[in-house]
């Protein structure tokens, strides 16, 4: 069966220094990875997707995370945090079987909020 | 522009009084699913539907019911709420159930 962790709920960084949201999943086969945001009042936005091409992908707004397969692990990292950045963050993960159909729905991760302090 | 829209963005009702949200897609995707949003519990998803008169039951499905008898529409109807149906509400579209899915702005429930 497939799941996701993530292991910080909270996050505060200072701003202009780096961020990382940890995600640990499991899965049976290649997995497709996705991170979104949520800022206050507002719906998910697609931050950026994993789906067994590189193992590091680049998001918007300067958001990156890596692909680690030995680890089953998806961090998002962000090398300098801005302001902008203080929102909830969901990692998600969907299996796909040997053949690369769908295993399942999306599996939503319960949720890293980052602060950013002047 | 792409886009998932729910109406109403804020709802407060009263225990047992039917409500409707509405959920609509512009993109032509196949599936579209509905999740609640609770503090600590992260997205919990009620049913999906894979295509026009295809529904199936999520995590969380008791208390709700949903149609799709167009592409683009997905309501979500409560027959009867109860206070603890007090949620925050997601709509969702994707081509398909494990692809990118696309949100809409949310519908703030409160069940007095």
């Amino acid at each position: 069966a497939q799941s996701v962790t993530q292991l910080d709920s909270h996050v505060s960084v200072s701003e202009g220094t780096p961020v990382l949201l940890r995600c640990n999943y499991s899965s049976s086969y290649s997995p497709s990875l996705f991170w979104y945001v949520q800022h206050p009042n507002k719906g998910l936005q697609l931050l950026l997707k994993y789906t067994s091409a590189a193992t590091l992908v680049k998001g918007i707004n300067g958001f990156e995370a890596e692909f680690k397969k030995s680890e089953t692990s998806f961090h998002l990292t962000k090398p300098s945090a801005h302001m902008s950045d203080a929102a909830e963050y969901f990692c998600v993960v969907s299996a796909t079987d040997y053949y690369g159909g769908s295993q399942g729905n999306l599996i939503f991760g319960k949720g890293t909020k980052l602060s950013v302090k002047p | 522009e792409a886009q998932v829209t729910q109406n109403p963005r804020y709802l407060i009702t009263v225990t047992g009084k039917k409500l409707t949200v509405t959920c609509s897609q512009n993109m032509n995707h196949e599936y579209m699913s509905w999740y609640r949003q609770d503090p600590g519990l992260g997205l919990r998803q009620i049913y999906y539907s894979m295509n026009v008169e295809v529904t199936d039951k999520g995590d969380v499905p008791e208390g709700y019911k949903v149609s799709r008898k167009e592409k683009r529409n997905f309501p979500l109807i409560l027959e009867s709420p109860s206070p603890n149906q007090t949620s925050l509400y997601f709509c969702a579209s994707s081509f398909y159930r494990n692809t990118e899915a696309f949100f809409g702005q949310g519908t703030r429930l409160t069940v007095v």
